[in-house]
């Protein structure tokens, strides 16, 4: 079972370049999830979906866009790379929708390190 | 959303109980009370939840005061593969929240041998 699947796992960029960032889960969850994690800082979402073709900002969105492609992918876009976007990102799935659900345990991927110079 | 309050960092010995506290006193009726666990460079893994009953799994033990304002996790024996940063967490189901999860700074747990 792969549960959340992030691609790549390391990624070095200039300031200026654009990146996307690869999200898949097979666990057939309908909500997804982007998180950034600094040295030394608990996790702050950048953006979630709560279903296939939505999309909605979390706390720090600026400088991101995101795709939910189908029910399994969701991407996420840095469209001119900064230094301040140096983090590690975290891409996350869990069963929770509009509707609820008891089954709230959301999976996380490993992470993509990302450092821009 | 509501807060979380947890101490920066503990310390136990290998095979003690471990007992993190986390103080929410703002919680809402339909908060779920969420502990989450990051390894070093890992993702954060789920540990266990609750609503007002205490809960047990296999990884812990949840106990949740009867306001609710306030909750522990009991790790019954800890290992040295329970050094870890622990996460409590309010997650709300309802609504609009789509059961984001908002982590605050956590507890920083060390086991010593």
């Amino acid at each position: 079972n792969a549960g959340v699947t992030q691609t790549p796992k390391f990624q070095v960029l200039k300031t200026g370049q654009s990146m996307t960032l690869q999200c898949a889960q097979d666990m057939n969850h309908n909500s997804m999830y982007w998180y950034r994690q600094d040295p030394g800082m608990g996790l702050r979402l950048i953006y979630y979906s709560a279903s296939e073709g939505t999309t909605d900002k979390g706390e720090v969105p600026n400088g991101y866009n995101v795709s939910r492609l189908n029910k399994r992918e969701f991407s996420l876009r840095l469209e001119s790379a900064a230094p301040s976007q140096t983090s590690v990102y975290f891409c996350a799935s869990s069963e929770a929708g509009v509707s609820g659900s008891m089954n709230t345990e959301a999976f996380f991927g490993q992470g993509t390190r990302l450092t821009v110079v | 959303d509501a807060k979380t309050t947890q101490p920066n960092s503990m310390e136990s010995n290998e095979e003690e109980p471990v007992h993190l506290p986390c103080n929410h006193s703002t919680i809402s009726g339909t908060d779920y009370i969420h502990w989450y666990r990051q390894l070093p460079s890992q993702g954060p893994e789920y540990v266990i939840h609750g609503l007002t009953s205490n809960v047990n799994n296999r990884m812990a033990s949840l106990a949740i005061a009867e306001d609710r304002k306030s909750s522990t996790l009991i790790l019954h024996r800890a290992t040295l593969r329970d050094a870890a940063v622990y996460y409590c967490i309010l997650r709300d189901l309802g609504g609009t929240s789509y059961g984001k999860l908002t982590f605050g700074q956590g507890t920083i747990l060390t086991v010593h041998p």
